[in-house]
């Protein structure tokens, strides 16, 4: 398959605890990758791996994997995080790169 | 610290041929731990990846853009560009380029440049 599904929208209120999910049958066998998008600006890599950090990203984001589902969870989040999120991996062929639509996070 | 920078024609009319070159600084494209990729974002929608580039020059595309896209690498330069033909309104998008860490079991866009929005249009 070479697709990624994502919730369209979602919010949170600030400080409070946010999971936005990433499907896929390639996640049974790759690991998502996580970007987080602000208007106007490039994507910005905050998880990668199993749950690793790019340098500079704060520890309240983390990255989880079940089966074809990925996670990233914002443990207390703050309001410079509403952004829009993506998710990426290779698709089940191994060869190629997808990414899934997108979720606009809202912080309240 | 490393820098991306895309570069190249705002507009292009349909049917014409859109080609962008992406300059980097702070790292050598002859580094074999990276790929070189280009992603597009059309107005309003979601990231749609287009390909990557190893410097050994093998390239990888989205199958769905495959018959009209060329990626290629000028190490000596530390650029590499995209060429796209028979373009129309729906290959309006902002054009990013991107280092690539690929491994066995993911694929992630580490660095990004600005990002230069390409409009088709007469």
């Amino acid at each position: 398959s070479s697709e990624l599904t994502q919730d369209p929208a979602v919010s949170v209120a600030l400080g409070q605890t946010v999971r936005i999910t990433c499907q896929g049958d390639s996640l049974r066998s790759y690991y998502a990758s996580w970007y987080h998008q602000k208007a106007g600006q490039a994507p910005v890599l905050v998880i990668y791996g199993q749950n690793n950090r790019p340098s500079g990203i704060p520890d309240r984001f983390s990255g989880s994997s079940s089966g074809n589902t990925a996670s990233l969870t914002i443990t207390g989040a703050q309001a410079e995080d509403e952004a829009d999120y993506y998710c990426n991996s290779r698709d089940t062929t191994g060869n190629r790169v997808i990414f899934g639509g997108g979720t606009k996070l809202t912080v309240l | 610290q490393l820098q991306l920078q895309e570069s190249g024609p705002g507009l292009v009319k349909p049917s014409e041929t859109l080609s962008l070159t992406c300059s980097v600084s702070g790292d050598s494209m002859s580094n074999s731990n990276y790929y070189w990729g280009w992603v597009r974002q059309p107005p309003g929608k979601g990231l749609e990846w287009i390909g990557n580039i190893y410097y050994t020059g093998n390239t990888y595309y989205n199958p769905s853009l495959k018959s009209r896209v060329t990626i290629s690498i000028d190490k000596s330069k530390n650029q590499f560009s995209l060429k796209l033909i028979s373009v129309t309104a729906a290959d309006t998008a902002v054009y990013y380029c991107a280092r690539v860490r690929p491994t066995p079991g993911f694929i992630p866009f580490d660095y990004w440049g600005q990002g230069t929005l390409v409009t088709v249009s007469s």
